[in-house]
């Protein structure tokens, strides 16, 4: 069974530019998460959806930052303009829609270098 | 709001050493409990994990105990190999439909030397 998909790996970009991830969840994953791992520290949930809809948003700084999953399948994360402060890897984790405790599966996740 | 506190790193031990990595968390309901490992280059994935309170959590001779009068969660392993150097991530959730993204601790750096 194939994993969580993210691209690109790397990115670098210099502040107040802007950036897009896409991620693709392990098929039939109806639950896709973004996370925020600044080095050092544990991953930070941005956002949650579930199919196409948002369940948790609650720290995902909306003023530059912004995700959608159109068709309940891929998604995007954009941020637009980038700060320094940004810089970090962007984890992209699927699982089942279920109503017991779920495993989330992580992606390789996508290291952002901001200048 | 929830938060998780692990034990500051890096921790080196001898291989076969015993492991004791603590964990505790503060929580406005009921979450599970995890732990989730970080090998260098690769990228997380669920160690193990406990649901409600006295649950044991076990996986690749790890354990965890989800203590709820304590609050901790403390991954433990009776003897370490080398091939068990990576990140640790103690992580809790609420589980049941809904909104359940973990909230993770800052990690612990495991060296084990040969």
């Amino acid at each position: 069974e194939a994993g969580v998909a993210q691209s690109p790996r790397y990115k670098i970009i210099e502040k107040r530019q802007s950036v897009a991830f896409w991620c693709n969840p392990i098929s039939g994953h109806a639950t896709l998460y973004w996370y925020q791992q600044i080095l050092g520290q544990g991953p930070k949930l941005l956002i949650q959806f579930q199919n196409n809809g948002v369940v948790d948003d609650s720290q995902l700084p909306k003023d530059r930052f912004s995700a959608e999953r159109l068709k309940g399948v891929d998604s995007t994360l954009k941020i637009q303009p980038a700060k320094l402060e940004d810089s970090a890897v962007y984890l992209c984790a699927s699982s089942l829609d279920t109503l017991v405790t779920i495993t989330q599966y992580f992606g390789p996740g996508t290291r952002l270098t901001v200048l | 709001g929830d938060s998780v506190t692990q034990m500051e790193g890096p921790v080196t031990l001898s291989e076969e050493a015993f492991l004791t990595i603590n964990c505790t968390y503060t929580a406005t309901g009921y979450p599970s409990l995890f732990w989730y490992v970080q090998y260098p280059g690769e990228g997380l994935q669920l160690l193990l994990k406990a649901t409600k309170a006295d649950d044991k959590g076990s996986n690749k001779g790890f354990e965890a105990t989800y203590r709820k009068e304590t609050t901790s969660f403390h991954l433990e392993k009776g003897s370490v190999q080398v091939s068990d150097s990576a990140v640790y991530f103690c992580a809790l959730s609420y589980s049941g439909g809904g909104a359940d993204g973990l909230t993770f601790g800052k990690g612990t750096h495991l060296i084990i030397q040969p």
